[in-house]
C-alpha cells in the first residue's frame, strides 16, 4: 500500500521564479487536501478537491497560487512569482469517498520551498 | 471561525512519566477531533481520533476522549518513552454527513514534547 507522494521533498528558487509541487494521492481516495505549514506552526488549509473539481480555496491562496486536478489523479500547485513569505513546508492529504465511512486524512512527506 | 486551542510547549519530561497536552475547541458544527504526530524529519501521521461526544480515541498507549461539555480533546500517556519525542497536533474537521461538509482539518499551533531518559 503506497502511501501519499509529494516531488519534489525541496526545492530552492529566487524571489519572482515560478515553481510547481506535484501530488500523487493514495489510488482509491477521492478527495484530495494542500495545506502549507510554516515554522512553528500547524498546518494551514489552502484548497480541496472531490475527484477533478476544485471545491473550497482558502483566502490564503492568493492569485498567484493554483492548484489543478485535471483527472482526479494527481494534482499540481503552481506558484507564481515566488516571494520570500511563500516559504514553507506544502502538504497534501488525501482521503476516501465520503460513502467510505471515514474522514481520516493521510499525508504526504511535503514539499520544503525556500524562497531566496 | 472553528477554531483549535493547544498548550504551548515545550514540554519536557522524563521516561515514564505521565503525559497530558490540553486541547480546546471552537466549531459551529459536530466536528470530528484528531491527534496526528509528526516525528522529527518526517510527515504526519495520525495518532488517533474521536467522531462523537464521549468517543475515546487510542493508539500506541496514547489516549484522548471527545467531551463536548468541556470542548475538549486533551491527550494522555501514562509512560512516556524516549521516542513519543515528537510535535504533537491537535485538529478538528467537519463531520462528513454534512452535506458540502470539505472535512478540512483545522490545527492547533502543535506541542513539543521532549522525553529525557
Amino acid at each position: 500500500d503506497t502511501g501519499v507522494s509529494q516531488n519534489p521533498r525541496h526545492k530552492i528558487t529566487k524571489r519572482g521564479q515560478n515553481v510547481t509541487f506535484r501530488c500523487d494521492p493514495i489510488s482509491e481516495h477521492n478527495r484530495l487536501y494542500w495545506y502549507r505549514q510554516t515554522l512553528g506552526q500547524g498546518p494551514e488549509f489552502l484548497t480541496y478537491f472531490q475527484n477533478e473539481a476544485q471545491l473550497e480555496k482558502s483566502r490564503l491562496l492568493s492569485d498567484r497560487f493554483s492548484a489543478e486536478r485535471p483527472k482526479g489523479s494527481f494534482s499540481t500547485l503552481e506558484i507564481q512569482r515566488t516571494e520570500q513569505g511563500d516559504s514553507a513546508m506544502y502538504l497534501c492529504a488525501s482521503s476516501p469517498h465520503r460513502l467510505a465511512g471515514t474522514d481520516t486524512q493521510y499525508f504526504g512527506p511535503g514539499t520544503r520551498l525556500t524562497v531566496l | 471561525g472553528d477554531s483549535v486551542t493547544q498548550m504551548e510547549g515545550p514540554v519536557t519530561l522524563s521516561e515514564e512519566a505521565f503525559l497530558t497536552i490540553n486541547c480546546t475547541y471552537t466549531a459551529t458544527g459536530y466536528p470530528s477531533l484528531f491527534w496526528y504526530v509528526q516525528y522529527p524529519g518526517e510527515g504526519l501521521q495520525l495518532l488517533l481520533k474521536a467522531t462523537k461526544a464521549d468517543d475515546k480515541g487510542s493508539n500506541k498507549g496514547f489516549e484522548a476522549t471527545y467531551r463536548k461539555e468541556t470542548t475538549s480533546f486533551h491527550l494522555e500517556k501514562g509512560s512516556v518513552q524516549v521516542s513519543d519525542s515528537a510535535v504533537y497536533f491537535c485538529a478538528l474537521s467537519d463531520r462528513m454527513n454534512y452535506g458540502g461538509a470539505t472535512n478540512k482539518l483545522i490545527f492547533g499551533t502543535g506541542t513539543l514534547l521532549a522525553v529525557q531518559p
